[in-house]
């Protein structure tokens, strides 16, 4: 089955650490977004990507980073800089042309202790 | 810059109701508005998307319409079933510093709950 998946599910933070999800697409698709989910709030684009090597910021990028070496994946490091990381976070990815849909993982909650 | 909003923020209905989802967004230069449907604590699944040239789209109950000029497009879900209980949010791709994905900017969501 084509689809994107997201690990782990949960992830618990201590306070100063940096921590890396993971999204990975075998939908063939060109772009890949990670977007940030508030409680009661609509999601945030923290960085896209639209070919492999390149990427970049979105509204909310200070305190995290990508990379994008293989078209499957698309991971994010949330570091020690972000001041408030706990949040659900959300990777999607799409096929070139503006009028496609775009598709979503089940997320990654992340949590600081 | 694009903002979209929701209305209303929780609408609890019976069963059986037919029932109206609102969103608005500020800059009509948008390429397709989707509609996403997200159950708690998971990701988001598309239910309709309607582009720009589009004035709606069907899918089983759920009908969705766009109309660029006033900047507002509604979802209409008839005969409401509990397992319609959901957050439901709309997001408008508008195009992104001249590439071809765009990007997209989602309202607040509205939070659905239909009661037996």
């Amino acid at each position: 089955d084509g689809g994107i998946t997201q690990s782990p599910k949960y992830l618990f933070r201590k306070e100063g650490q940096n921590v890396t999800l993971s999204c990975e697409q075998n939908l063939n698709h060109d772009a890949m977004y990670w977007y940030r989910q508030d409680p009661g709030q609509g999601l945030r684009l923290i960085y896209y990507s639209q070919i492999v090597n390149d990427f970049q910021k979105g509204d909310i990028a200070e305190g995290y980073s990508v990379s994008r070496e293989k078209k499957e994946s698309f991971p994010l490091t949330v570091t020690s800089a972000q001041k408030n990381p706990t949040a659900f976070y959300l990777c999607a990815s799409k096929t070139q042309g503006l009028y496609n849909e775009q598709f979503f993982g089940p997320g990654t909650r992340l949590t600081v202790l | 810059k694009q903002e979209v909003t929701q209305i209303p923020a929780a609408l609890s209905v019976p069963e059986g109701e037919n029932l109206v989802l609102n969103c608005s967004f500020t800059d009509s230069a948008i390429y397709n508005l989707q509609w996403f449907r997200q159950d708690p604590g998971k990701g988001l699944t598309s239910l309709l998307l309607i582009q720009s040239s589009q004035r709606e789209q069907t899918s089983g109950r759920l009908n969705a319409s766009l109309d660029k000029s006033s900047g507002r497009s509604t979802l209409y879900i008839a005969a409401s079933q509990p397992g319609d209980s959901a957050t439901y949010l709309c997001a408008g791709l508008a195009n992104a510093g001249g590439t071809s994905y765009g990007k997209l900017t989602f309202g607040q969501g509205t939070i659905l709950t239909v009661h037996p």
